[in-house]
C-alpha cells in the first residue's frame, strides 16, 4: 500500500489542454515535494511546499499544497510536449522522503 | 560540481553474486539514500543516511547494506543477488530533512 496515492496513473491529452494531478494520503507531512522524471534519468525536482495551504506557481505549473498537509495538487495549463514525463509526487516524514507511485503525462501535438 | 555520481550505469549479475553500488556527490549534503524504481510503484526507500557514520532502514532494506564513512561516499552493497533485486537504483542526496534531493542518474541492474 502506497502511503501517497496519486491520480490519475496515466493521462494522455492534446497540447493546449489543461489538467491537473492529484497527490492523496491519510498522513501529515511536514512537506512536499513534486519531481519530474524523464526516461532514462533521475528524477528532477520541481518544487518542495511546506505550508499548509500554500501555492507556488512556476511558469505554466501550479502547485498547492493542502490545509491539512496531506495532499497536493498539480495543475498544468496549456500542455506542451516538452510536458510528457513522469510526475511524481514525495512526502517528508521524519529523516524519511515517500514517494507516490507516479503519473504517467503524455502531450501530443 | 558534477552533482550526485553513480557507477555503473548498467550491470549484469548472476544469482548470488554480490557486487557495490556506488554514490559520491560535491555538495556537502548531510543527507543522502537509495531508492528503487519499479514499474507502477514509484521509488521506494532502501536505506538513508542523515550524515557520516549514521545509516538506518527504508521501506525495502532486506538484502542490502550500506556504510557512509565519509559526507561524499554512499555505497550500496548486495550481499547475494536475487532476481527479485532487478531494478533501476537511484541514489539522492540533500542539505537539510525537508529540502529537495538532487537525484543520481541511476542504476539499471539486471540479475539472471
Amino acid at each position: 500500500t502506497q502511503l501517497l496515492e496519486q491520480s490519475p496513473q496515466f493521462l494522455s491529452i492534446q497540447e493546449g489542454e489543461n489538467l491537473t494531478v492529484y497527490c492523496n494520503s491519510s498522513s501529515v507531512f511536514s512537506s512536499l515535494q513534486w519531481y519530474r522524471q524523464e526516461p532514462g534519468e533521475g528524477p528532477v525536482l520541481l518544487v518542495t511546499v511546506v505550508t499548509g495551504g500554500e501555492v507556488k506557481k512556476l511558469k505554466r505549473l501550479t502547485f498547492q499544497f493542502g490545509d491539512a498537509r496531506k495532499d497536493s495538487s498539480l495543475h498544468i495549463t496549456a500542455a506542451q510536449p516538452g510536458d510528457t514525463g513522469l510526475y511524481l509526487c514525495a512526502g517528508s516524514r521524519g529523516n524519511k522522503l515517500v514517494f507516490g507511485a507516479g503519473t504517467i503525462l503524455r502531450v501530443k501535438s | 560540481n558534477a552533482g550526485v555520481t553513480q557507477t555503473p550505469k548498467f550491470q549484469v549479475l548472476k544469482t548470488g553474486q554480490s557486487m557495490t553500488l556506488q554514490c559520491a556527490q560535491d555538495m556537502n549534503h548531510e543527507y543522502m539514500s537509495w531508492y528503487r524504481q519499479d514499474p507502477g510503484m514509484g521509488l521506494r526507500l532502501i536505506h538513508y543516511s542523515v550524515g557520516a557514520g549514521i545509516t538506518d532502514q527504508g521501506e525495502v532494506p532486506n538484502g542490502y547494506n550500506v556504510s557512509r564513512s565519509t559526507t561524499e561516499d554512499f555505497p550500496l552493497r548486495l550481499l547475494s543477488a536475487a532476481p527479485s533485486q532487478t531494478s533501476v537504483y537511484f541514489c539522492a542526496s540533500s542539505m537539510l530533512q525537508g529540502n529537495g534531493y538532487t537525484f543520481g542518474s541511476g542504476t539499471r541492474l539486471t540479475v539472471v
